[in-house]
């Protein structure tokens, strides 16, 4: 079964600095997508950024960013110039091929600071 | 609809009740998901359904826990004789394929 890790359980950043959340997984498969959810306290999860496996070029999505390093299991995101709308939980999810549903990790808690 | 939408969006029940929990999908999508999550936890599987098929429920905790969508769009989760480690936020989700899923907005329940 796969697993996906996020090692931080909460991350702090400057209102309009950088911060990246880890994100490591496990599988055996080749082909699967890695995904970036942003759950805000109304706990509504909407979705940051994908990324599909068999794509070098790692996606990007306005201030949001990834580093997909398939070898290591890896899969960070980068949050350009914080905003304070950018504070939330975030979570690591995991979707293979096959399977239908969607493994997630156990999320980061961001605090932006005005 | 624009979204998915659930209903209640806040359940409270008394030990023993049971409980029926609405899903409102994407028109179109066909893939269903619900999710349950604990206060501080990431979301945790329990069942899917791909049109009206039940594909996989080998996420549902116990037999108390019953999934159903029979017209293939609403679904409903239903948990009977509710304990207190049932409350949580359930999450439902839709897809089309292997897109990424929308969440609705989730429903608290809370067992006392």
């Amino acid at each position: 079964a796969q697993t996906v890790t996020q090692s931080q359980p909460e991350m702090s950043v400057q209102e309009a600095e950088t911060v990246t959340l880890s994100c490591t997984y496990d599988t055996s498969e080749s082909d699967y997508y890695l995904f970036w959810y942003k759950q805000p306290p109304s706990r509504q999860m909407i979705l940051v950024i994908r990324q599909e496996a068999y794509k070098q070029q790692n996606a990007t999505e306005n201030r949001f960013s990834v580093n997909f390093q398939k070898a290591a299991k890896s899969f960070s995101l980068k949050i350009s110039d914080s905003q304070l709308g950018d504070a939330a939980m975030y979570f690591c999810a995991y979707r293979s091929y096959n399977n239908n549903d969607m493994r997630f990790g156990a999320g980061t808690r961001l605090t932006v600071k005005p | 609809g624009a979204g998915v939408s659930q209903s209640p969006r806040y359940k409270v029940a008394k030990r023993g009740q049971d409980v029926a929990l609405r899903c409102d999908p994407i028109s179109g999508h066909v893939s269903l998901f619900w999710y349950q999550q604990a206060l501080g936890q990431g979301p945790e599987f329990l069942t899917y359904f791909q049109n009206e098929a039940q594909l996989d429920k080998s996420g549902l905790p116990s037999d108390r826990f019953f999934a159903e969508r029979p017209e293939g769009s609403v679904s409903t989760l239903k948990i009977q004789r509710t304990q207190q480690e049932d409350s949580a936020v359930y999450l439902c989700a839709s897809s089309n394929q292997l897109a990424a899923f929308v969440f609705g907005p989730g429903t608290r329940l809370t067992v006392l």
